[in-house]
């Protein structure tokens, strides 16, 4: 069946500019995950959803980033006024049922290229 | 969540059974370990996780000490599509967010 995707694979932006990525999950997953990953870096937690709802946004770095899943299923992630230092792979995961131990599966990620 | 220490490389040949450890000292009672692991340019995929017991499915088993202060992923039959960067996670109950380290990068040698 289909994964996770994310769209788009590659985004390349100045710097001050504002961009939306986008997180389509697997079909029926009730939760959703944003990480970022910097290069040689593991991922690092942005925000969580359950639903509709962000149950979770302690990762959010600052109030230039910001995420919306206003059907409980597609997501956007929102970067206002992009700074050189958002550059990173944006990882996006799913997984059924909120709980340890539920697996995340993860999209191929969005790389956000900030000139 | 306890923090987890790995070793930033290893080589194994193809073939050969692939043994990667994690220390992770602090873990508390609640907390599981997990394993993921990220091959270039794809998202992480999870591979196995455990409480206490060891563990076993069709892609690696997992071995944990029986204080639980360390475990060993162990890739049986390490194929070249094993390379990747494998990450050991620590997970308290409850918890929706992993929280990865910087991982250990295997290469497997035809």
């Amino acid at each position: 069946g289909a994964g996770v995707s994310q769209t788009p694979s590659n985004k390349v932006t100045e710097k001050g500019k504002y961009v939306e990525l986008r997180c389509d999950p697997i079909s029926g997953h009730t939760a959703l995950y944003w990480y970022r990953q910097s290069l040689g870096q593991g991922p690092e937690f942005l925000i969580y959803f359950q639903g509709t709802g962000a149950a979770d946004d302690s990762g959010l770095p600052n109030d230039r980033f910001f995420a919306v899943r206003p059907e409980g299923s597609v997501s956007t992630l929102k970067i206002q006024r992009t700074e050189r230092g958002d550059s990173a792979v944006y990882l996006c995961a799913s997984s059924p049922l909120a709980g340890t131990w539920n697996e995340q599966f993860f999209g191929p990620g969005t790389r956000l290229t900030v000139l | 969540d306890a923090k987890t220490t790995q070793p930033p490389s290893m080589d194994c040949a193809e073939g050969r059974a692939a043994n990667l450890p994690c220390n992770h000292s602090t873990i508390s009672g609640n907390e599981y370990v997990y394993w993921y692991r990220q091959i270039h340019s794809q998202g992480p995929q999870y591979i196995i996780h455990g409480l206490k017991n060891n563990e076993t499915n069709e892609m690696a088993s997992l071995i944990i000490t029986e204080d639980r202060k360390s475990s060993t992923l162990i890739l049986p039959h390490a194929t070249l599509r094993d390379t990747a960067v494998y990450y050991c996670i620590v997970r308290v109950e409850g918890a929706q967010k992993l929280v990865f380290g910087q991982g250990t990068r295997l290469t497997i040698n035809p």
